[in-house]
């Protein structure tokens, strides 16, 4: 059973511009989970997906969006990007009792 | 904001050493995690505590969670250099779709 999967690895933009970002989950899984994890931040969540729809948001402004599709991967838009953005996206995938999360290797964003 | 606050903020032990971290949260929870990332990378998760239980143990690691004083701690035995990582404990906060992270520790394990 394959793990989350994330693309890119890296990702550099600049100030302005707009990073989309991928996520598949566990096989079969249909929930998507989306952290940020900025420097001095530490850990944030951003976005859960579930069944194609957006379940929960953190406190992140509208310009952090996203979408799950019908195989229930998941992308992660950020428009208008700020310097403060760079960071490293992760998505996770909740394990069969949906407490544990599975974390997939991320996505490095740079913005220049 | 970060519910939970973990300390040391960063530890360094000789192999062979056990490590001790500890966690903090404010909110009630369900469960707490430990996760571990290399580098900067993804998180690998190692171990579920539920709010009922007091410990819980899984190779070398060793959990305990004291739900009256809101802290979690995660023991690593005989240590290795392959333990060389950041730890983070992360609680549900009550809820069922996030998980919300401690500060994390930061373990050097020294050859």
């Amino acid at each position: 059973e394959a793990g989350v999967t994330q693309s890119p690895t890296h990702l550099i933009k600049t100030r302005g511009q707009q990073a989309t970002l991928r996520c598949s989950p566990i096989s079969g899984h249909t929930s998507v989970y989306w952290y940020q994890q900025a420097l001095g931040l530490g850990l944030q969540f951003l976005l859960w997906y579930d069944e194609g729809e957006e379940r929960n948001r953190g406190n992140f402004p509208p310009r952090f969006s996203g979408r799950q599709f019908p195989n229930y991967s998941s992308e992660l838009n950020v428009n208008a990007l700020e310097l403060e953005d760079s960071a490293l996206y992760l998505c996770a995938s909740p394990g069969l009792s949906f407490s544990e999360q599975y974390f997939g290797p991320g996505t490095r964003l740079t913005v220049t | 904001s970060q519910q939970g606050e973990e300390d040391p903020q960063a530890l360094s032990i000789q192999e062979g050493e056990n490590a001790t971290m500890n966690c903090s949260y404010k909110t009630s929870i369900n469960n707490l995690q430990w996760y571990r990332q290399n580098s900067g990378r993804g998180l690998v998760h190692l171990i579920l505590i539920r709010s009922n239980e007091r410990e819980k143990h899984s190779g070398r690691l060793r959990v305990t969670l004291d739900t009256s004083k809101k802290s979690s701690s995660l023991l690593i035995t005989a240590s290795r250099a392959a333990d060389t990582a950041s730890y983070f404990c992360a609680t549900d906060g009550g809820s069922s779709y996030k998980l919300i992270f401690g500060s994390g520790t930061r373990l050097l394990v020294r050859p």
